[in-house]
């Protein structure tokens, strides 16, 4: 299957800094990347899609403008977390996607976990 | 609204086998998702079905009926390493995967 890196893998940051997470489709170009947040012991809740080049969409209660998303090329998005808050740690995934013909793949990142303290 | 069901956990035994269901009412049908997922790990992929019928897929295999909104996932040969949540999820029709809760297995030897 296709590999999906996810860097870092694990944080530690303050309250009130940013963090960024990268998610890379290494071995396929995806024409689009979600990112999904998981608590402890809950389901993966979506947060946002995005598609190369342009501006991702925003799952409803998600606000924008402190979970920034750079859709970069077809390898490659970032996740920046602005003024992280305790509440905002959780464990981060991306999934690629990529869609020809009949056929819909997805495959996911391993994931980052951010502890905000 | 959007929905999909499955059980909150499961118990079976080693060499055993399980199925796991799943219930789905959501706003069109792009292909059906099995996932497994272990604690602390992100979930990886299992099957994928878009048309009725099983998908076999070694130990593991799929099962959709798009007319009833229904899966399944069959865990043949249960081994201790099986014991992990099992994700189901649905493409709608904008191609956003709905997720279920996941069950939980419980492998016991």
């Amino acid at each position: 299957g296709a590999v999906v890196s996810q860097h870092p893998s694990w944080v530690i940051c303050k309250s009130g800094t940013s963090v960024k997470i990268e998610c890379r489709s290494l071995d396929f170009q995806a024409t689009t990347m979600f990112w999904y947040r998981q608590f402890p012991k809950q389901s993966l809740m979506l947060m946002a899609t995005s598609n190369e080049g342009s501006k991702a969409t925003y799952e409803q209660g998600v606000e924008k403008d402190k979970f920034l998303i750079n859709h970069a090329s077809l390898t490659l998005s970032t996740l920046t977390v602005t003024s992280a808050h305790p509440e905002d740690s959780s464990f981060y995934i991306c999934s690629a996607a990529s869609e020809e013909g009949n056929s819909y793949e997805q495959y996911f990142g391993p994931g980052t976990r951010l502890t905000v303290t | 609204g959007q929905n999909i069901d499955q059980p909150t956990e499961m118990t079976a035994t080693e060499g055993a086998i399980v199925q796991i269901n799943c219930t789905y009412q959501t706003s069109g049908f792009n292909g059906l998702f099995w996932y497994q997922q272990h604690a602390g790990e992100a979930p990886t992929f299992l099957s994928y079905n878009v048309l009725d019928g099983l998908e076999e897929k070694g130990r593991f295999s799929s099962f959709l009926s798009r007319s009833k909104g229904y899966s399944y996932l069959l865990l043949k040969e249960l081994q201790m390493k099986d014991s992990a949540s099992y994700l189901c999820a649905v493409l709608d029709s904008n191609y956003q995967l709905i997720w279920g809760a996941g069950t939980k297995l419980i492998i016991k030897p």
